[in-house]
């Protein structure tokens, strides 16, 4: 079946700890993005990524972090430097054009212990 | 910046009862427009979608929106809800300059009761 796949489903971070959600994609998609969820805000853009190597902050990319060395993949990693990283984060991947059109996978809870 | 506005953060329906949610958005250019959602458990997906056109549009399950310009408005309506379309639903619109970053509403939460 082709989709994006993350995990692990629930993430627990201790503090000072950085941690790392995984996204993969069978899509052939060439943009994948990040967003976090929280209650009554919507999703909001962490950091995107239109092609292999290059990726963008987004509006709240702020201790988060990221990387595209294969296309397939593009893992956030929550750093210490979030101090309030408990959310449910999604990711999703598109063609380039139309962008609007975004296919995600099934999301990430994280929670502080 | 732009933005997108959804007005009703919780509605509750009876079954049979018809369906509208607000959706207005900040920005003066071309836009595309587009509703996703996310039922209980699943996925987020897209319901439907505005490019160009007819400014009536019609998505998977009855769901319907309409573009109106003047209004920078893009209303989600269903004429008789079902149970299963309890879920979030999600306003989001691309700008049609540069890299088409979609911008998310911050949604409406749907509980249809039997």
């Amino acid at each position: 079946d082709g989709g994006i796949t993350q995990s692990p489903k629930y993430l627990f971070r201790k503090e000072g700890q950085n941690v790392t959600l995984s996204c993969e994609q069978n899509l052939n998609h060439d943009a994948m993005y990040w967003y976090r969820q929280d209650p009554g805000q919507g999703l909001r853009l962490i950091y995107y990524s239109q092609i292999v190597n290059d990726f963008q902050k987004g509006d709240i990319a702020e201790g988060y972090s990221v990387s595209r060395e294969k296309k397939e993949s593009f893992p956030l990693t929550v750093t210490s430097a979030q101090k309030n990283p408990t959310a449910f984060y999604l990711c999703a991947s598109s063609m380039e054009v139309p962008a609007g059109i975004q296919y995600f996978g099934a999301g990430t809870r994280l929670s502080v212990l | 910046a732009q933005s997108v506005s959804q007005h009703n953060h919780h509605v509750i329906l009876s079954e049979a009862a018809s369906l509208e949610l607000g959706c207005n958005y900040s920005y003066g250019g071309t836009v595309n427009l587009f509703w996703y959602v996310q039922y209980p458990g699943q996925h987020l997906q897209l319901l439907l979608k505005y490019f160009s056109g007819d400014p009536l549009v019609k998505g998977i399950k009855g769901f319907e929106a309409e573009f109106i310009k003047s209004k920078f408005s893009f209303n989600l309506r269903k004429p008789s809800v079902q149970w299963s379309d309890t879920a979030e639903y999600f306003c989001a619109v691309t700008m049609n300059t540069g890299f088409q970053k979609l911008v998310f509403g911050t949604g409406t939460r749907l509980l249809v009761s039997p």
